[in-house]
């Protein structure tokens, strides 16, 4: 497709089960990011992707929240034993390459709503 | 760490006339990019415009343009001849120039209505 795309576009779960959110990014995009954005914590960064590493995992808020990459392209981000804290909308983006002038480019998110 | 400062929680415009919504944001980084996204209803985070902090010059784009206050870590963005389809949540992103993560730093937004 022409931009990203992310899928659920929404997602209600009970509380305790896992969830795995998909993000495929724009074709020959290296770069690619999630994004929560929650009411009371605004958009926050949580992991990115340089081809299928991600460097810096330090945004996740938990062990809970995983994310992989795989041939550098689909992105799963998953979280296990949901709490009704993870309720957000998730955002992922992606870039051409991994530069600050870069612009990224969002998909219209998941809406992830705990039970 | 770099924070990112909208102190207008929502503003408001007539169409067809200009609004400013204001952004600072706290940095030691001398280099950095500097973003303005737009958030409609349907969530898509879309980027307005950007500026690059080594040029003074404020970037524009169309009826979009910005004042870069670089000594004040200042950027505004001002919206002329608003129109309806403007009418979004605006977001002011910092995101670094050297190092390696070039995640985005978002502000809370400004909610900006639209009156016709």
């Amino acid at each position: 497709g022409a931009g990203v795309s992310q899928s659920p576009s929404n997602k209600v779960t009970e509380k305790g089960k896992d969830v795995e959110l998909r993000c495929d990014p724009i074709s020959g995009h290296t770069a690619l990011y999630w994004y929560r954005q929650s009411l009371g914590q605004g958009l926050e960064f949580l992991i990115y992707f340089q081809g299928n590493s991600a460097p810096d995992k330090s945004g996740l808020p938990s062990d809970r929240f995983s994310a992989e990459r795989t041939g550098g392209s689909v992105s799963t981000l998953t979280i296990q034993r949901t709490q009704q804290e993870d309720s957000a909308v998730y955002l992922c983006a992606s870039s051409p390459i991994h530069r600050g002038n870069q612009p990224q480019h969002f998909g219209d998110g998941t809406r992830l709503s705990i039970l | 760490a770099q924070t990112v400062t909208q102190s207008q929680p929502e503003m408001s415009v007539q169409e067809a006339e200009t609004v400013t919504l204001s952004c600072t944001y706290d940095t030691s980084e001398s280099d950095y990019y500097l973003f303005w996204y737009k958030q409609p209803p349907s969530r898509q985070m879309i980027l307005v415009i950007r500026q690059e902090a080594y040029k003074q010059q404020n970037a524009t784009e169309n009826r979009f343009s910005v004042n870069f206050q670089k000594a004040a870590k200042s950027f505004s963005l001002k919206i002329s001849d608003s129109q309806l389809g403007d009418a979004a949540m605006y977001f002011c992103a910092y995101t670094q120039r050297g190092g390696s993560n070039y995640k985005l730093t978002f502000g809370k937004g400004t909610l900006l209505t639209v009156n016709p």
